[in-house]
Order: structure tokens, then C-alpha cells, then sequence
């Protein structure tokens, strides 16, 4: 069962645009939610991170917008850039169980120049 | 800055051999997660490790193991390999209690079984 939906799988933008990938979660025992950034052939790297009690957080180009009532948060990435291009993956971490980490299943970005 | 070291970075195997990946931890990072990603999948939790003790797990085969030793670096030991664990293994590293929940990764290890 997957805990984190993220949406949607792949996204084409183009240079200059706005790109958003959205994450839905159901346990409400969720108190962090990440995202990661990875490239081809490498391990994910944290991007920007946002916790529950704070429904925006920007980082340069990129906004991590959060909704707890809807439980979705989202990824804005503003003036999207061709280094952009990878694939993006929303996580939530459940600290009661372990510090244990559920991962959406990933969105394929590509920023057409 | 030191980062998460995996070796080795790519291993091929036959099935039904045996594979071990290392992973280097951050220094003073106190827990360690390993993570199985297979093509355009998304990371699945494997195991962790808090302080050398087995802390929580995921969807590891009976077929794995891992520690975690003194000098807090893990290894994850795979026997009777099968084709369906040609994957990118991860292992990730945190520290608990100053800022948690920020995991790192390592580059990974590519398995291919044959």
C-alpha cells in the first residue's frame, strides 16, 4: 500500500516555467515531509523540506506549498531551468515508528529548453 | 563536507551467488536505512539501524541480512541471488535528535544478476 501518492509521473515544462508536483498522504501521524531531487545514476538528495505546522516554505526557486486539512503538500519550481531535469520524489517520515521514511513514487521532470 | 560512501559501486553476480555492499555512514551519524530501488521505481525501505541495533523493518527478503558494527559502518548480505534483485541499493544515513529526519544519501550500488 502506498502511503505517499505523488502525481503525476512525468512532467514536461518548459524553460522558464513553473513546474508542480503534487503528494497526498493519508496518516496524519506523518510530522515531516521532504523532497528529494535525483539524478540518473545517482542516490536522491534533499531538496527543501516543510513540517506540518507551516503551510509554505520557499527555497530560491523552490516552494513547498502544504495543505493539512486536504493532507497534500506540493512542489512549485519557479523559472524552471533545464538543470532541473530529473526526477523528484515527496516523502513523509513517521517519527513514532522509527524515524522510518515513505517515499511517493517518483515524477519525471523534463525542462525543454 | 563527508558524504554517505557505498562500495562497491557496481557488482555483477550470477543467480543464485552471493552479493555484500558496504555503506560508510556520515560521520557521527547514528543511524543507517538501506533502500532498494529497481528501474523508475520509487526507494523501498529495506531495513535500519539505530546505535548499531536493528531499529526497523521494511520489505527485506528472508534472503538478506545487514548489520551494523561498532565503527557504525553496515553491511547488507544477499544470498541465493535472483534476477529480481538487480536494483540500485541505497543506504542513507541521519542523526537523530539535533535535526531529524533529514536523510543522506550515498551514490548507491548497482547490482546486476545474470
Amino acid at each position: 500500500q502506498q502511503q505517499v501518492k505523488q502525481s503525476p509521473q512525468s512532467l514536461i515544462v518548459q524553460k522558464g516555467g513553473i513546474s508542480i508536483i503534487n503528494c497526498a498522504y493519508e496518516n496524519t501521524a506523518f510530522d515531516y515531509f521532504p523532497w528529494y531531487q535525483q539524478f540518473p545514476g545517482k542516490g536522491p538528495a534533499l531538496l527543501i523540506a516543510i513540517r506540518p505546522d507551516v503551510s509554505e516554505k520557499k527555497e530560491g526557486r523552490f516552494t513547498i506549498s502544504f495543505n493539512k486539512s486536504a493532507k497534500q503538500f506540493s512542489l512549485h519550481i519557479m523559472d524552471s531551468q533545464p538543470g532541473d531535469s530529473a526526477t523528484y520524489f515527496c516523502a513523509a517520515r513517521m517519527w513514532d515508528t522509527g524515524n522510518q521514511f515513505y517515499f511517493g513514487t517518483g515524477t519525471s521532470l523534463t525542462v525543454i529548453p | 563536507a563527508a558524504g554517505v560512501i557505498q562500495s562497491p559501486r557496481h557488482l555483477i553476480k550470477e543467480k543464485r551467488e552471493t552479493a555484500t555492499l558496504k555503506c560508510y555512514p556520515i560521520p557521527r551519524h547514528d543511524t543507517v536505512y538501506w533502500y532498494q530501488q529497481g528501474p523508475g521505481q520509487d526507494p523501498q525501505f529495506l531495513i535500519s539501524f539505530y546505535e548499531k541495533m536493528q531499529s526497523d523493518k521494511g520489505s527485506i527478503p528472508d534472503r538478506f541480512s545487514a548489520q551494523q558494527f561498532s565503527d557504525y559502518h553496515s553491511e547488507l548480505n544477499m544470498s541465493s541471488l535472483e534476477l529480481g534483485d538487480s536494483a540500485l541499493y541505497f543506504c542513507a544515513s541521519s542523526l537523530s535528535g539535533i535535526t531529524p529526519g533529514e536523510l543522506f544519501f550515498g551514490e548507491g550500488s548497482r547490482l546486476t544478476v545474470l
